[in-house]
């Protein structure tokens, strides 16, 4: 089970970027997928999801990248991807991939983020 | 928006230790929490899921409580490989989030 995510780079305020994150080794599809970001010095910060194709391929998103950011998936190629537009220097910071099996029988469940990405770093800067 | 803080926000303890993590949300979650290890570099490691199940392959002494707003992350007894980041986060439903981190040092 392994994510490996790809796309990172130094990059010009409003300027827009794509990571990628590639799944092996599991059955893609069956999960949802989020991206977190750590800026340096800092913690970490959850920056959106979207859902498997079960739940509706539903996204949600931070409220710091509403607007700027989407987050998609092709279930047939196992990948996430995250497009970030009109990037600020803020939005500088590695940036993980993580998986969640997302079930909406169990209630009172939440089963977490248990397999990340290595990170892709993110520069945002003149 | 839900909030999550944790408390301390840094502790220093000794090998053998028992060191017990706070984190509290701004509004009831019931057990929708995580618990993560961060080590500089390495990408987080998921410990606990649905405020107190143990994730596979995490030593025991690892354990989590609580529900509605107020949670805890306990260490039995400190490893050295045990001295980290931790931080919770708040999933299942809506915009998920984390608290801010608790920075755990060797005395």
């Amino acid at each position: 089970e392994l994510l490996v995510e790809s796309g990172g780079d130094l990059v010009q305020p409003g300027r827009s970027l794509r990571l990628s994150c590639a799944a092996s080794g599991f059955n893609f599809g069956d999960y949802a997928m989020s991206w977190v970001r750590q800026a340096p010095g800092r913690g970490l910060e959850w920056v959106g999801l979207i859902r498997s194709k079960a739940y509706g391929g539903t996204t949600k998103y931070a409220a710091s990248v509403e607007g700027r950011f989407s987050i998609s998936r092709d279930d047939s190629r196992s990948l996430a991807y995250l497009q970030m537009n009109s990037l600020k220097t803020e939005d500088t910071a590695v940036y993980y991939c993580a998986r969640e099996y997302y079930s909406g029988d169990c209630h009172s469940c939440y089963y977490g983020l248990d397999v990340w990405g290595q990170g892709t770093t993110v520069t945002v800067s003149s | 928006d839900i909030q999550m803080t944790q408390a301390p926000s840094s502790v220093s303890a000794s090998v053998g230790d028992r060191v017990t993590i706070s984190c509290r949300a701004s509004q009831p979650i019931y057990t929708w929490l995580a618990w993560y290890q961060v080590k500089p570099g390495r990408a987080p490691k998921l410990l606990i899921y649905s405020a107190s199940s143990l994730q596979s392959g995490v030593p025991s002494r690892f354990s989590g409580s609580g529900s509605e707003t107020d949670f805890t992350l306990t260490i039995s007894s400190l490893q050295p490989e045990d001295f980290a980041t931790y931080y919770c986060q708040r999933g299942k439903y809506s915009s998920y989030s984390f608290g801010q981190g608790t920075r755990l040092e060797i005395k």
